[in-house]
């Protein structure tokens, strides 16, 4: 019975790289949301997908940062030509309904922690 | 613009004793409030939620108290365990449209002493 997975779980890249965070939801789950972690600050909401379709991005950069979350396969985070600024952890969560319903929560992945040289 | 807040970027308590959390919130359109532990090189783990509906849910060791004159909450663990050591996000979400986007305050670092 397999938690969101992340991977991978440590990324070191040199600006102006690209980089590409995969996350795959529990079992059964369909809607996925990254969220940002800078150092010393909490969790600051980026993008919340379904299949096939982005929900809100209104915590997206408006430049370099895409997502998507296919029929198939894992959600991608990616981010294009990487700044020092980008270095954090990025976590995804999954859920199995929307949460207006309040009879679910966002259970997170561990984690990818992105470190820009 | 902290939406969330977590005044206290740190509590030392001793285990036994009641631990005490607290949270502020400015923006009245938040109405589903959750409490989240956060271990190191892991993810943050659901511990217990609140309605605005209702001011108190308790959860074993775990209770919550929300005061929506005060735009506050705060979260009681009794009786503290080491194994409580971590650190603890305060989370909110709102009937925006949105309500999927949790907004998250800046955490508590709570460390249980022997």
């Amino acid at each position: 019975n397999a938690g969101v997975m992340q991977n991978p779980r440590h990324l070191v890249r040199r600006r102006g790289q690209e980089a590409r965070l995969r996350c795959s939801p529990v079992k059964g789950h369909s809607h996925v949301y990254w969220y940002r972690q800078l150092p010393e600050e909490g969790l600051k909401f980026m993008v919340y997908l379904q299949k096939e379709n982005i929900i809100d991005e209104s915590g997206m950069p408006k430049e370099r940062f895409s997502a998507e979350f296919p029929k198939e396969g894992p959600s991608i985070l990616r981010i294009q030509q990487v700044v020092r600024g980008d270095s954090a952890a990025y976590f995804c969560a999954s859920s199995p309904i929307r949460l207006e319903l309040r009879a679910d929560t966002q259970y997170f992945g561990p984690g990818t922690r992105l470190t820009v040289l | 613009d902290q939406q969330v807040k977590q005044n206290s970027p740190s509590l030392s308590v001793q285990e036994g004793r009641i631990s005490i959390l607290n949270c502020d919130y400015t923006n009245s359109m938040f109405d589903y409030f959750l409490w989240y532990k956060k271990y190191p090189a892991e993810g943050p783990t659901f511990l217990i939620s609140i309605s605005s509906i209702k001011d108190k849910n308790e959860d074993g060791r775990f209770t919550v108290f929300l005061n929506k004159s005060a735009k506050h909450l705060s979260l009681h663990i009794v009786p503290s365990q080491p194994g409580d050591s971590a650190v603890y996000f305060c989370a909110a979400s709102g009937d925006t449209g949105t309500a999927s986007k949790l907004t998250f305050g800046t955490g508590t670092r709570l460390q249980v002493t022997l």
